[in-house]
C-alpha cells in the first residue's frame, strides 16, 4: 500500500512537553497538507506545502506550532510547550499540483492527548 | 471566507433506505466540491468530487450534483447498507487563484444504518 502514512498514531504526553508527528506523503505527490480534527468536528487547515516550500499557514497555527519539509518528501509537525487545547487528530494529505483537478489524500491521522 | 454546512446527525436509516445528506456552501467564484467518508477507526477518505456547476459525482452508489444555483452538493444513494454506516463531511476547495488550495470541511454527519 502506498497510501500517507502517519508516525505515531497515538501519542499521550503531558502539558508543557514538546511533541513531533511525522507524514510521509504519496511518493510523487509534491503538495504536503496538515489539519487538525477535534471531536465532533470537520478537519481543519493549519498549512501546506509545495515541494519544500511552506505556502500557507492559518491563524490556528500559533507560534507554539512548527512544520518542515526539509527535501520536498516527508515532513514534521512540532507542537512545543503543549497544552490541553492542542488534543486533537491531526492529519496530513497530499496532492499532486493539478490545476482544477487537485485531489487531497489523507493518512490515518495522530491522536493527540495533552493530559 | 469559505464556509460548508451539513445538517446534523446522527442520521438512522434501515437498510436499503433511501439517503440524503444534505450539504450547502458559501464561497466565492466556482469552487471544487467533494464528498469524503470516514469509517471508524479509519481515515478520511474521498468518496466523490465535483469541479464545475451540474456536474454530478459519484461512486459506489452514491451520488451528488453541484448546484451553482442553491450552493448545494447533496449526497445521495438509493439502498444503503450496514457497512455505509460511517461520518460523511462535505468539503470545498476555493477557486485557484495561484494561492489557497485548502479544503473547508463541514462538522461532518455521522449516518447509522440498522438491519
Amino acid at each position: 500500500d502506498t497510501g500517507v502514512s502517519q508516525d505515531p498514531r497515538h501519542k499521550i504526553t503531558k502539558r508543557g512537553q514538546n511533541v513531533t508527528f511525522r507524514c510521509d506523503p504519496i511518493s510523487e505527490h509534491n503538495r504536503l497538507y496538515w489539519y487538525r480534527q477535534t471531536l465532533g468536528q470537520g478537519p481543519e487547515f493549519l498549512t501546506y506545502f509545495q515541494n519544500e516550500a511552506q505556502l500557507e499557514k492559518s491563524r490556528l497555527l500559533s507560534d507554539r506550532f512548527s512544520a518542515e519539509r526539509p527535501k520536498g518528501s516527508f515532513s514534521t509537525l512540532e507542537i512545543q510547550r503543549t497544552e490541553q487545547g492542542d488534543s486533537a487528530m491531526y492529519l496530513c494529505a497530499s496532492s499532486l499540483a493539478l490545476p482544477a483537478q487537485e485531489t487531497q489524500y489523507f493518512g490515518p491521522g495522530t491522536r493527540l492527548l495533552v493530559l | 471566507g469559505d464556509s460548508v454546512t451539513q445538517m446534523e446527525g446522527p442520521v438512522t436509516l434501515s437498510e436499503e433506505a433511501f439517503l440524503t445528506i444534505n450539504c450547502t456552501y458559501t464561497a466565492t467564484g466556482y469552487p471544487s466540491l467533494f464528498w469524503y467518508v470516514q469509517y471508524p477507526g479509519e481515515g478520511l477518505q474521498l468518496l466523490l468530487k465535483a469541479t464545475k456547476a451540474d456536474d454530478k459525482g459519484s461512486n459506489k452508489g452514491f451520488e451528488a450534483t453541484y448546484r451553482k444555483e442553491t450552493t448545494s452538493f447533496h449526497l445521495e444513494k438509493g439502498s444503503v447498507q450496514v457497512s455505509d454506516s460511517a461520518v460523511y463531511f462535505c468539503a470545498l476547495r476555493g477557486e485557484l487563484t495561484g494561492g489557497g488550495n485548502k479544503l473547508t470541511f463541514g462538522t461532518g454527519t455521522q449516518l447509522k444504518v440498522e438491519l
